[in-house]
């Protein structure tokens, strides 16, 4: 079975820090898929990244960066000098080997509140 | 492209009403998800088709749960009698799966259903 766990439920700092954003990840499966999701206060599901498991490499886009760590099962998401949009609730989820074919695995978010 | 397209975007019904909820995917997708998210259980998969057909069903709750996609570019979600504990926001997703791999998995906007 799969799963995911975002030990952090709730995250509040001020507006310029930097937050990181944990996601553990269990599966057997040894071709798997990661993603991370913003949802704003809106309700809609914006997708933010897609990671394979073969690719270890981290990636920046802008304020935003992942780490992917197979060693520890872990792919978190960091936020550089963090900014009042960024306020929403963020998922961590999992696809398995059948590659778009079963689903996603979705843990329980974090909310992020970014104060001014 | 016009992404994901759900209607309606809210939903107000009394307990014992049937309620359909419709998606239209991205075109050329093949792969069409449903969702629902609560307080309570997060997002969970209810269903998934491929290609118009429905692959794993696993996820739907109940029987009052069903759902079709008659051609490519629509599908439903019916709940009959619908029930207050039915209350939550469904999600539709699309994807592209050449290959494997989850490409463009994309989610529409959502349907907020109540049940009164």
């Amino acid at each position: 079975a799969q799963k995911v766990t975002q030990a952090q439920t709730e995250i509040s700092v001020v507006e310029k820090e930097d937050v990181t954003l944990d996601c553990v990840y269990e599966t057997r499966d040894t071709t798997y898929y990661l993603f991370w999701y913003k949802q704003p206060p809106s309700g809609e599901l914006v997708f933010l990244i897609r990671r394979n498991s073969f690719d270890e490499q981290n990636e920046i886009s802008g304020r935003y960066s992942w780490n992917f760590q197979k060693s520890t099962s872990s792919f978190n998401f960091t936020i550089t000098a963090s900014q009042v949009v960024d306020s929403a609730v963020y998922f961590c989820a999992l696809g398995g080997s059948g590659g778009g074919a079963d689903g996603l695995t979705f843990g329980k978010g974090t909310h992020l509140i970014i104060q001014p | 492209d016009a992404g994901v397209i759900q209607s309606p975007r809210h939903e107000v019904t009394e307990m014992g009403q049937e309620v359909t909820l419709r998606c239209k995917p991205i075109s050329g997708h093949d792969y069409l998800f449903w969702y629902r998210q609560t307080m309570m259980r997060g997002l969970e998969l209810l269903i998934y088709f491929n290609n118009n057909v429905p692959i794993d069903d696993s996820g739907m709750p109940e029987d009052r749960f069903s759902a079709k996609m008659p051609n490519a570019s629509f599908s439903t979600l019916k709940i009959q009698p619908s029930e207050p504990r039915d209350s939550a926001v469904y999600f539709c997703a699309s994807s592209f799966t050449p290959a494997g791999g989850y490409y463009g998995y994309t989610f529409g906007s959502g349907t907020r259903l109540t049940v009164v």
